[in-house]
């Protein structure tokens, strides 16, 4: 009964490949988010969706692109992978409609690349 | 501009000793804060959230926080602590407006429980 599940949990890849990363969540929210936490721990958010709308998008390379197929699950496609964007990698959900910013989180994807 | 401050990167204390980890914030409104863990190698999970109402909240865990806007603080309390509790400790304070509300984070600090 996982609320907020992201496959795969380790993905191993070497530079220049394209990978995906999947999330969904089965909490009826209407916000998901995907986060970078880097190796001294720093959650840096990356992109927001809510009802498949692209809300937020910091800056970050456009190597990363998201999709949200449907308000449950979103989706991280990275090209051209780099040595830089070996990390953990967090999908969370909120249900921002009713005011709420309180986030649910994913087991993580930690992503290393060769 | 919205940030959140943990002063503390790294603190170490003993079993059953009792623990305050400090947390700032600066928000122009009335903050919605929040205090996560996350253990190692697992995702974060919420421990407790302040929205309003009664400043000190209890969590899971036998974890408990204060809200003082006069100090723009958020302390993290546990009067014991236990081995288990040793992980990543994070604060958060809740941003923005309508569809763009996302969480703003401190930088963690790392506990480690001494036996």
């Amino acid at each position: 009964d996982t609320a907020v599940s992201q496959t795969p949990k380790y993905l191993v890849t070497q530079m220049g490949n394209d990978k995906s990363i999947k999330c969904e969540q089965n909490l009826g929210h209407d916000t998901m988010y995907w986060y970078k936490q880097d190796s001294k721990k720093f959650l840096k958010i990356m992109f927001s969706y809510n009802n498949k709308e692209l809300i937020i998008n910091e800056t970050v390379p456009n190597r990363f692109s998201p999709k949200s197929p449907d308000k449950a699950h979103l989706n991280l496609h990275i090209n051209s992978l780099e040595l830089g964007d070996s990390a953990v990698y967090f999908c969370a959900s909120s249900q921002v409609s009713a005011g709420n910013t309180e986030a649910f989180f994913g087991q993580g994807t930690r992503l290393t690349v060769v | 501009a919205q940030s959140v401050t943990q002063p503390d990167i790294h603190i170490t204390v003993s079993e059953g000793a009792s623990l305050e980890l400090r947390c700032n914030y600066s928000y122009g409104a009335t903050p919605y804060l929040f205090w996560y863990v996350q253990s190692p190698g697992q995702g974060l999970q919420l421990l407790l959230k302040y929205f309003s109402g009664d400043t000190l909240v209890q969590g899971i865990k036998g974890f408990e926080a204060e809200f003082k806007r006069s100090q723009s603080s958020f302390n993290l309390r546990k009067p014991s602590v236990h081995w288990s509790d040793a992980a990543e400790y994070f604060c958060a304070v809740g941003a923005g407006a309508g569809n763009n509300r996302k969480l703003i984070w401190g930088l963690g600090t790392s506990l480690a429980v001494n036996p």
